[in-house]
């Protein structure tokens, strides 16, 4: 089966911190997304990444970059986190457009 | 307008009832269209994927597409308690990457 793991489940930081979510995949998918999750907002993409080195900006990439140096392995760079920037980050990934995208467990932010 | 809405319930329904959750998209040239079922506290997982006009029968689940009216929607047979979730509808938009757009979850209750 399909694993797609991030580093911390629960991670709090202060504002200004510079913030890295990693984000792993087992299985030589080749796209690769970050999503954030709020209550009342639902999934919002973030950044995503459809090769080694190649990064596509999603609906809200203020604030974030990313980085993809390996195809297993999609980061998530809060370059100086906000208080605004608290949230459930979920990083997905999939073979290609069409097949089912596999998430991880998500990692739970806090930015005080 | 929102790309994807759903609306967020929660929708009640007793134990052994259809449950019917509705999707609309305004982008009419979306081809592909997806169901997550998210337990709280919990990643989404895909539960049935649908890309052509008409139904698709998937066990107790059966998507519904309207492409013309714009509109997909999930049925659930004989729901049970362990259906209890939030349930998401995506659209994999025209142009962006085949990026995939999240509605923002409605959460359904089956009630014993």
């Amino acid at each position: 089966d399909v694993k797609v793991t991030q580093s911390s489940r629960y991670l709090v930081k202060r504002t200004g911190e510079k913030v890295f979510l990693e984000c792993v995949q087992d299985m030589d998918h080749e796209n690769m997304f970050w999503y954030r999750q709020d209550p009342g907002l639902g999934l919002r993409l973030i950044y995503f990444s459809y090769d080694v080195k190649m990064k596509e900006k999603g609906d809200i990439p203020e604030g974030y970059s990313v980085s993809r140096e390996k195809k297993e392995r999609f980061s998530l760079i809060l370059e100086s986190a906000s208080t605004n920037q608290t949230s459930m980050y979920l990083c997905a990934s999939r073979r290609g457009p069409n097949e089912k995208l596999f998430f991880g467990s998500g990692t739970q932010l806090s930015v005080l | 307008q929102k790309e994807v809405e759903q609306n967020s319930g929660p929708l009640s329904v007793p134990e052994g009832a259809i449950a019917s959750l509705n999707c609309t998209y305004s982008d009419r040239g979306s081809q592909s269209f997806f169901w997550y079922r998210q337990y709280s506290g919990k990643s989404p997982e895909l539960i049935m994927s649908i890309y052509s006009n008409g139904d698709k029968e998937d066990g107790r689940f059966t998507a519904q597409l309207n492409k013309a009216s714009q509109y997909v929607s999930l049925l659930i047979r004989d729901s049970q308690p362990s259906d209890s979730a939030t349930y998401l509808c995506a659209v994999k938009v025209t142009g962006g990457g085949n990026k995939l757009t999240f509605g923002t979850g409605t959460q359904l209750k089956v009630e014993l």
